[in-house]
């Protein structure tokens, strides 16, 4: 089975404050791929990051960071200094097959509403 | 050209309307993929087409028609929709099927009323 848990539906914090949205994932495939995206009100949904499943390395961008821990299958996503235009609907991801049985598919978490007040 | 188009933004559409949703891509994508996202709901996989190719989630109705031009044109056909229906229409593409980077569009907002 292949599966996005976000345990948190919804997150306020206060403007530069650090949040960290969590992401922990099942699948029984040995190459896979992580990602996340960001639905601001408007809908689009906007690509953050992707991460295969044999780099376990961190990632920092900007105010963004990234850890992957494949040991307890998460993929937690921390915004530093946190603004008011962060404030959006957060989506974890996994690539998984799609109904034909091959490849091509986004497995999405629920989402984390994160809201920034000033 | 990094970016997927979808038209129209918005569409109100009756139960007995014909319309169509249309998607299109100039990045070279070969994997052409259509959502469904209700209210508070993650995108769900409707459809994916690549080389030539439709892949069909079978929970979609048949009310939902999916047409594939070209490689870089992806429409979606409604026709005798439910209320239940409307919702946001996510197109995306990707280099191919498997785990590359999906570039979605804006979406358009469907209300079946």
């Amino acid at each position: 089975a292949q599966k996005v848990t976000q345990a948190q539906t919804e997150i306020s914090v206060v403007e530069k404050e650090d949040v960290t949205l969590d992401c922990v994932y099942e699948t029984r495939d040995t190459t896979y791929y992580l990602f996340w995206y960001k639905q601001p009100p408007s809908g689009e949904l906007v690509f953050l990051i992707r991460r295969n499943s044999f780099d376990e390395q961190n990632e920092i961008s900007g105010r963004y960071s990234w850890n992957f821990q494949k040991s307890t299958s998460s993929f937690n996503f921390t915004i530093t200094a946190s603004q008011v235009v962060d404030s959006a609907v957060y989506f974890c991801a996994l690539s998984g097959r799609n109904y034909g049985g091959s490849q091509g598919n986004l497995i999405f978490g629920k989402g984390t509403k994160l809201s920034v007040k000033p | 050209d990094t970016e997927v188009t979808q038209t129209p933004k918005h569409l109100v559409m009756g139960m007995t309307n014909k319309k169509s949703l249309k998607c299109e891509q100039h990045m070279g994508h070969r994997a052409m993929y259509w959502y469904k996202q209700k209210a508070k709901k993650p995108p769900e996989l409707m459809f994916v087409y690549s080389y030539e190719k439709l892949s069909i989630n079978e929970s979609v109705p048949s009310r939902f028609s999916p047409e594939c031009p070209n490689s870089s044109l992806l429409n979606l056909h409604l026709h005798a929709l439910q209320p239940e229906d409307s919702a946001l229409y996510l197109c995306a593409s990707s280099q191919a099927l498997g785990a590359y980077g999906y570039t979605f569009g804006s979406g358009t907002r469907l209300t079946v009323v």
